[in-house]
């Protein structure tokens, strides 16, 4: 069985820094591409970033570039994400999610909450 | 990157059908046949309904079809259930940003 289990969220101030991690199990880890797409409050999904199979390609939303790292431990099965100088319109439910392999996501995790605020 | 435009709500009775759309562009729906739809209840993990436009994951119901026409695709529920209630999400391959671009978001009630 497939389990995607993000952790890693909390409170922290504008200005501030945080890495969410994405633990995978029940598939092999190290032939996936690997995503974050996150909800603000009230609002719909919004895809982040995503991370190839090996590591060595990410792509990011206009919006977090140059803010938001990705990466991945193969070895661990673990994705992250690292969140520096956030802004109040960072809040919200980080979800990590599986590629399908063909431009979809096929499973994803139960999120974990991110708020912004002093 | 611009998100895909859904239609904020969408309502029907039980058993009738219903059809949500999604709209893009040339850049994203338009050219590539790799639009997708997920399912969310509020506060749980968003699950896969359709994939490369009109595929059905296994274990999904066959109430749930996918078709696309030019820039535009479109989810549709038949038999409609009262389980069916949550919110769907179109995505796309976006050529304009080599990445995903995911819509707006429906609200589907069962009346």
């Amino acid at each position: 069985e497939v389990q995607l289990v993000e952790s890693g969220g909390g409170l922290v101030q504008p200005g501030g820094s945080l890495r969410l991690s994405c633990a995978a199990s029940g598939f092999t880890f190290s032939t996936y591409a690997m995503s974050w797409v996150r909800q603000t409050p009230g609002k719909g999904l919004v895809w982040v970033s995503t991370i190839s199979a090996d590591g060595t390609t990410t792509y990011f939303a206009d919006s977090v570039k140059g803010r938001f790292t990705i990466s991945r431990d193969n070895s661990k099965n673990t994705m992250y994400l690292r969140l520096n100088t956030l802004r109040a319109e960072d809040t919200a439910r980080y979800y990590c999610a599986k590629d399908c392999g063909l431009w979809c996501f096929d499973y994803w995790g139960q999120g974990t909450l991110v708020t912004v605020s002093s | 990157q611009s998100a895909l435009t859904q239609p904020a709500s969408v309502s029907g009775s039980p058993g009738q059908s219903i059809t949500i759309s999604c709209t893009g562009s040339r850049s994203d729906v338009g050219t590539y046949d790799v639009v997708s739809w997920y399912q969310h209840y509020p506060g749980k993990a968003p699950k896969l309904m359709i994939y490369e436009v009109t595929k059905r994951p296994s274990g999904v119901s066959n109430r749930f079809s996918g078709s696309k026409s030019g820039n535009t695709a479109s989810l549709t529920i038949s038999g409609l259930q009262a389980e069916d209630e949550a919110d769907y999400y179109c995505c796309s391959y976006a050529d304009s940003h080599t990445s995903y671009v995911l819509g707006s978001g429906t609200r589907v009630t069962v009346l």
